[in-house]
């Protein structure tokens, strides 16, 4: 199964800055069609997870401008420009490109 | 506005079978372009997905669980469903079902608790 390794596991930022995310893959996740299936989910407390990014780098509708993510082959990151209180939860990112569909551990965004 | 809802018991004996549905508002679960999946996460850990399907009952599941996955499709009610057999403790979980493309959930259920437990 591809290993997906994210770091840090927390993540304490205090409100206005920006903070970031580093997802790992144990295999490259280009995909034989051209596509990197790596994405981004945020899951609040006590809700379900919803994705923020999908393909490396394509923003959800509604998702603020403010999240960003980038990368390739085996390195990527989520990016958020300037933290706000809503933004506390859990991150995953999550590779569909091998079989089994793997998550990454999750980093915990706090505010400091 | 598409709602995904799961249900089913939220408590199993271990080595019984757990049995949950999902039913699909807002959208109709033939449409070619989307699949339908399970994923669960047990309490305070991380996620792990454990099978996707289209609207026909093509799939594709977590060979760690496959032997004891069945899943089906019912088009004319516009559900979907998880039997998981011989269940133990490990199988506690938040169990959620989504919609998404082959490898990819874009939208997601509430999740439905389900402990295993005598």
């Amino acid at each position: 199964d591809v290993v997906v390794t994210q770091s840090p596991l927390s993540l304490p930022v205090t409100l206005g800055q920006p903070a970031s995310i580093s997802c790992r893959s144990s295999q490259s996740l280009l995909y034989s069609d051209g596509n990197t299936y790596l994405n981004w989910f945020q899951q609040r407390p006590g809700q379900s997870p919803r994705r923020l990014i999908y393909k490396v780098s394509n923003r959800d509708s509604g998702v603020p401008d403010r999240f960003s993510g980038s990368g390739s082959g085996t390195d990527f990151t989520l990016k958020i420009s300037r933290v706000e209180a809503e933004d506390v939860g859990v991150y995953y990112c999550m590779q569909g490109t091998h079989w089994p569909i793997t998550f990454g551990q999750g980093t915990r965004l706090e505010i400091k | 506005q598409l709602h995904l809802q799961e249900s089913g018991p939220g408590l199993v004996k271990p080595s019984e079978t757990l049995s949950l549905t999902c039913t699909v508002s807002g959208g109709s679960i033939s449409r070619t372009a989307y699949y339908w999946a399970w994923i669960r996460q047990p309490p305070g850990k991380g996620l792990e997905w454990i099978v996707t399907m289209d609207y026909s009952g093509n799939t594709y599941d977590n060979r760690s669980l496959k032997s004891r996955i069945t899943i089906s499709i019912d088009t004319s009610k516009n559900q979907f469903s998880l039997n998981l057999s011989s269940v133990t403790a490990a199988d506690t979980a938040v169990y959620y079902c989504a919609r998404g493309a082959l490898r990819d959930f874009d939208f997601w259920g509430q999740g439905t608790l389900v402990t295993v437990s005598s």
